[in-house]
C-alpha cells in the first residue's frame, strides 16, 4: 500500500536553532517527492521537488535530501526564524496513475 | 505568479443545505483537485480533473460532486450538507506533472 509516513508529529524549537523533519515512503514506483509549507490558515506552498536521481536541493534556508534506496527523505532547517512556524508536509508521487500521497506533516513552533 | 483563488475563506451552513465551494486559477492548468484537510488525517482527495468537463473520484467522493465548464474554474458541490462535512477545504492545481498550487482554504463549518 503507497503510504508516506512523517515523523515528528509536532516539534518546538526556540529560535535561531536547527532541526530536521523526517519522512519515509512506501510509494511505488516512486516518481518525485515534494515538501510543502503550510502557514496556519493558508494553503500549502511548495518548497522542494526532487526526483528519483537527486540526493539534496537547498532553497534557502531549508535543505531536503532524499535517499532512494531506503526511501527516506529529510527537510533540514537551518538558524529556525519565527516565520518558519507551520505544518511541513511531505508529499510523494506514483508514476503509475499518477497518483499524489500526503503526509500528515509536520506541525512546527519556534518560539522566541 | 500562480494564482489560485477560492471564493471564501470562511463558510457556515446548515444542514442539509445544497453548498457551493469556487475555485479559479489563472494559469490555464489543465489539472484541478479538491482535498478537504482535517487534523491527524493530512489532505484527502475527494475529486479532481483532467480537463473541462472532465471528473474522476478521488478517495473519498461520497456526498460531493464536482463541476467543470471552463477550464480555469473547478466547483465543488455538497448536494445535502451534514455535520461531518465541516472541513478545512482546499483547491489546487497543476500544469501536467509539475508541483500543485493551492488556494488559501475555506474553513466550512455545517451547523
Amino acid at each position: 500500500k503507497n503510504q508516506v509516513e512523517q515523523s515528528p508529529q509536532s516539534l518546538i524549537i526556540l529560535e535561531g536553532k536547527n532541526c530536521t523533519l523526517q519522512c519515509n515512503y512506501t510509494v511505488s514506483p516512486f516518481s518525485n517527492l515534494r515538501w510543502y509549507k503550510q502557514d496556519t490558515g493558508r494553503g500549502p506552498v511548495s518548497l522542494t521537488i526532487m526526483t528519483f536521481s537527486e540526493n539534496t536541493k537547498s532553497n534557502g534556508r531549508y535543505t531536503a535530501t532524499l535517499d532512494a534506496d531506503t526511501k527516506q527523505s529529510s527537510l533540514h532547517i537551518t538558524a529556525s526564524q519565527l516565520s518558519d512556524s507551520a505544518s511541513y508536509i511531505c508529499v510523494v508521487s506514483a508514476n503509475r496513475d499518477d497518483k499524489i500521497i500526503f503526509g500528515k506533516g509536520t506541525r512546527l513552533h519556534i518560539l522566541p | 505568479d500562480v494564482k489560485v483563488t477560492q471564493s471564501s475563506r470562511y463558510l457556515v451552513k446548515r444542514t442539509g443545505e445544497k453548498v457551493f465551494l469556487e475555485c479559479v486559477q489563472d494559469m490555464d492548468h489543465e489539472n484541478m483537485f479538491w482535498y478537504r484537510q482535517d487534523p491527524g488525517l493530512g489532505l484527502r482527495l475527494i475529486y479532481f480533473s483532467y480537463d473541462v468537463k472532465m471528473k474522476e473520484k478521488g478517495d473519498i467522493p461520497e456526498g460531493y460532486s464536482v463541476s467543470r465548464e471552463k477550464k480555469e474554474r473547478f466547483s465543488l458541490i455538497l448536494e445535502s450538507a451534514s455535520t461531518n462535512q465541516t472541513s478545512m477545504y482546499l483547491c489546487a492545481s497543476r500544469w501536467s506533472n509539475q508541483p500543485q498550487h493551492f488556494g488559501d482554504g475555506t474553513r466550512l463549518s455545517i451547523l
